[in-house]
Parts: C-alpha cells; sequence; structure tokens
C-alpha cells in the first residue's frame, strides 16, 4: 500500500526562527513529489520535485528530494505569522493508478 | 484565487436529505477531481475525472455520486449520507490526468445530522 509519512505532525516555533518539516514515502512506481500550504481551506501548490539532489527555492521556502532514501524536506527561514497553515506532502504515481498520495500535513504555528 | 470555484462553501443537511455539490475550474484544465478532507486523516481520493471519463473511484460508497457533464464542471450528488461522511470536500483541477500539479478550490464543509 502506498504511503506518506509527514513529521512533526504539529510545530509551534516563534517568528524568525527556521524550520525544517519531513515528508517520507513509500510508493510503488514514484513519478513526483509535492508540496502544498494548506491555510484555511484550498491547498495552494509550492512545490514539485523529481530529480534528486536539486533544491528548489521560492523565497524563503525551498525543497530538496531524496530518491534514494525515500523522503523530502521542507525548510523555511526566517519565518513570519503568515507562514502559519499545515503543509502537505504529496506522492505522483504512475503506471496502472496514476494519483496523489497525501501524507497528513504538518501544522505549523509562528507565533509573534 | 485558483481557479476552481466550489458551491456551497457550507452545506448542513439531514440523513435523508439529496444534495449536490458544484465544481467549476476556469483554467482549461482536462482533468477534475474530489477529494475529502477528514480531521486528522490525509487527504482522501475520491474520484477522477479526464476529459469528462470517469478514470478513478476509489472505493467509494454509492451514496456519493459524481458527475461530469464537461470539462469545466463537476457535480457531487449526495444522498442518505451518515455522520461520518462530515467532511471538507475538496475539488482540484490540473492540465490533464498525467500532470501531477493540481489546483485545489476553497472546498465545501459538509455536517450531516
Amino acid at each position: 500500500e502506498d504511503k506518506v509519512v509527514q513529521s512533526p505532525l504539529s510545530l509551534v516555533v516563534h517568528e524568525g526562527d527556521t524550520v525544517t518539516l519531513n515528508c517520507s514515502y513509500e510508493v510503488t512506481n514514484f513519478r513526483s513529489l509535492l508540496w502544498y500550504k494548506q491555510e484555511k481551506k484550498a491547498p495552494t501548490f509550492l512545490f514539485m520535485l523529481t530529480s534528486s539532489g536539486i533544491e528548489k527555492k521560492s523565497g524563503r521556502l525551498s525543497s530538496i528530494l531524496d530518491k534514494k532514501e525515500l523522503f523530502s524536506i521542507l525548510n523555511i527561514t526566517a519565518t513570519q505569522t503568515g507562514d502559519s497553515a499545515i503543509y502537505l506532502c504529496a506522492v505522483g504515481t504512475q503506471g496502472g493508478s496514476e494519483k496523489l498520495v497525501f501524507g497528513k500535513g504538518t501544522k505549523l504555528t509562528v507565533n509573534p | 484565487e485558483t481557479g476552481v470555484t466550489q458551491t456551497p462553501r457550507h452545506l448542513v443537511m439531514g440523513m435523508t436529505n439529496k444534495k449536490s455539490l458544484k465544481c467549476e475550474q476556469h483554467l482549461g484544465h482536462n482533468a477534475m477531481y474530489w477529494y475529502k478532507q477528514s480531521a486528522k486523516k490525509p487527504l482522501e481520493l475520491m474520484f477522477v475525472y479526464s476529459l469528462e471519463e470517469r478514470v478513478e473511484n476509489n472505493s467509494v460508497p454509492s451514496r456519493f455520486s459524481p458527475e461530469c457533464p464537461n470539462s469545466s464542471h463537476l457535480f457531487l450528488h449526495l444522498h442518505t449520507l451518515q455522520p461520518e461522511d462530515s467532511a471538507l470536500y475538496l475539488c482540484a483541477s490540473s492540465q490533464d490526468y498525467s500532470t501531477d500539479t493540481q489546483y485545489f478550490g476553497p472546498g465545501t464543509r459538509l455536517t450531516v445530522l
């Protein structure tokens, strides 16, 4: 059974801290790994990773994939209260059943 | 705004009611999805439509009935639901079925009494 596990499940930090969110996966026929940010309702797309070792960066957020160890991390530097959200990791599979398998998410709270 | 809209945003219904959720995408995408998000559980994929044909049905009870009249619209018809069906129902779309980047609507918060 395809599985995506995120850790920690929740995290509370102060503004200015740096955080690292983890996502490990066990899927057959891996195609891609995606990170989403979910604030109130709709998840919004952050990154899609398909190759190992290549960092994707967007402002204070960055992410990297390790296809050998089957995990990805999402880093947020100099956190702000607006970064408070649930961060979802999803793995895309290919083959007979192409789909996204989601983790439970990490709830990040950034306090002022 | 992601280009995917959902109505209604909130819905309260009794177990004997029939209601429908609507999703519309303005992105010119060919694939649309229904997800269920329950508290403390991962997003669960319910249905996938590609070019108006259902391509995936993940063991969803028949009290949930999807309809895709065209590539821009997706409905989820609800009938004789159970209280455990209360959840956030999210619609998403992607360029094609094989494209992983999905754009989500705001969701419908459903409460079944």
